[in-house]
């Protein structure tokens, strides 16, 4: 089942800070952060692990609330290279179904 | 390192026709899933093979199907394609063994499909 993402779309100014929920109705694994700028590929930037373990590549914190079955995605100061739209992918078993992406959120940031 | 590649990048079809596309992945990955993705919609998980075999299907008709080869390539075929089918299709690849550590996937640049 389709997470759902929130906001659809949100612009900031340079420095401002956002948060992008993923909301799933089933019980969670993982949730996965990939971000897509214009005319590109979706670009990995972090996995969440029920159990709390992270592991990401850029300097971008997120949390991962297994109660609820939501992660959250914090830009904190933001640049104007964080612009893209940023999917979440929601694994219900390790290895074994797929990524289930929802429909994005759309981050423009601007001067 | 050589990410994953997608052929071709462009293709403009009509309807009725189909269409092949291929996908190379990271070498020793063993995982390759293939998305369409159109505007409004996000990444709509097609299939993913994993050792030749289908392991996971989404929810698209029977005129989508896929392989993949011994060497982990995979390729994506669509018959009689319809307008709808206009979308970039994109494939992403993965370690993705059974049980084993997060699953993190690279995407390819994805082709763009045009049905007139």
């Amino acid at each position: 089942q389709q997470p759902v993402q929130s906001p659809q779309a949100v612009i900031l100014r340079e420095g401002e800070d956002a948060v992008i929920n993923c909301s799933s109705s089933k019980a969670l694994y993982s949730v996965h952060w990939y971000r897509q700028k214009h005319g590109e590929a979706p670009v990995f930037l972090m996995i969440l692990l029920k159990g709390g373990e992270q592991k990401g590549h850029e300097k971008i914190s997120a949390s991962f609330n297994e109660k609820k079955q939501q992660s959250s995605l914090y830009l904190t100061a933001s640049q104007l290279s964080y612009s893209g739209t940023y999917f979440c992918g929601t694994e219900q078993n390790s290895g074994n179904t797929p990524l289930v992406f929802g429909k994005g959120t759309r981050l423009s940031v601007i001067a | 390192k050589a990410g994953v590649t997608q052929t071709p990048r462009y293709l403009i079809k009509t309807r009725g026709q189909q269409v092949t596309l291929s996908c190379s992945p990271i070498s020793g990955h063993r995982s390759v899933s293939w998305y369409q993705q159109t505007p409004g919609q996000g990444l709509q998980f097609l299939f993913e093979y994993f050792s030749e075999t289908q392991r996971n299907k989404g929810n698209f008709p029977g005129r989508f199907s896929g392989r993949q080869f011994s060497n982990s390539r995979s390729e994506m075929n669509v018959s009689t394609l319809e307008l709808g089918d206009s979308a970039l299709y994109l494939c992403a690849s993965s370690r993705s063994f059974p049980g084993g550590d997060y699953n993190e996937q690279f995407f390819g640049p994805g082709t763009r499909l045009t049905v007139l």
